[in-house]
């Protein structure tokens, strides 16, 4: 079974760096069998999906926010983990890691995390 | 960008039907995948490749789709069903190419 969670700051100021981290338990990140992913959900909205890191260390980004995210991968650790530039207001939302799975030439996302409410605010 | 767009809200009586709806253009050319969320929970997936469900989703949770339109369908609604539901697809020639659906609130009255 395979377990996420989300750690890191839950306050920011703006213009800071939101930096968070998923520790993965049950599977191995080394595992080519996930896309290691971030969803964000601003409070009352839908959701987002803001990229993800595979085995490899290849990524690839929502481009709203491309010029502002990093996504690594730490097998070591057995972690992964986000960090967004420059944050402001609009960037307050509850966090979620989550696996990405292929399936019949598509994509799902089968585990989560709990979240991780992210609030920037002065 | 791929838009996928959902009723924002579903009212129904326990024991109804519900049907969900998401819109999407050649929809049906996709694989959609549904997810419940509720409360101050994460997402739950309980539709996978149009129509399969994970393991442990009751078999009230069904889905179709074709043309512009997904469904989810909840037959026989309890209590706790009442959530939020998104559709969400995949699409290689969309950026981004994950995409989710615009959410919809499913109360039981």
């Amino acid at each position: 079974q395979v377990q996420l969670q989300e750690s890191g700051p839950g306050l920011l100021k703006p213009s800071e760096t939101l930096s968070l981290t998923c520790t993965v338990s049950g599977v191995s990140a080394s595992s080519g069998r996930y896309y290691w992913t971030w969803i964000r959900q601003p409070p009352g909205k839908g959701l987002e999906w803001i990229g993800y890191v595979y085995y490899g260390g290849s990524t690839n980004y929502n481009p709203s926010l491309k010029s502002r995210v990093t996504i690594s991968l730490d097998t070591s650790k057995n972690q992964f983990s986000l960090k967004l530039n420059s944050v402001t207001a609009a960037d307050t939302a509850v966090y979620y890691c989550a696996t990405a799975r292929m399936w019949s030439n598509s994509y799902y996302f089968d585990y989560w995390g709990q979240g991780i409410l992210v609030t920037v605010s002065s | 960008s791929y838009i996928l767009t959902q009723p924002p809200s579903v009212s129904l009586a326990p024991g109804q039907t519900a049907r969900i709806a998401c819109g999407g253009n050649k929809i049906g050319t996709k694989s959609v995948h549904w997810y419940q969320q509720k409360p101050g929970q994460a997402p739950v997936l309980v539709v996978y490749d149009d129509t399969d469900r994970p393991s442990g989703i009751p078999e009230r949770f069904s889905g179709s789709n074709s043309g512009n339109t997904a469904t989810l369908t909840i037959s026989r609604v309890e209590a706790g069903d009442e959530a939020d539901y998104y559709c969400q697809v995949w699409d290689r020639s969309s950026d981004p190419p994950y995409v989710f659906g615009t959410g919809t609130k499913v109360t039981v009255l």
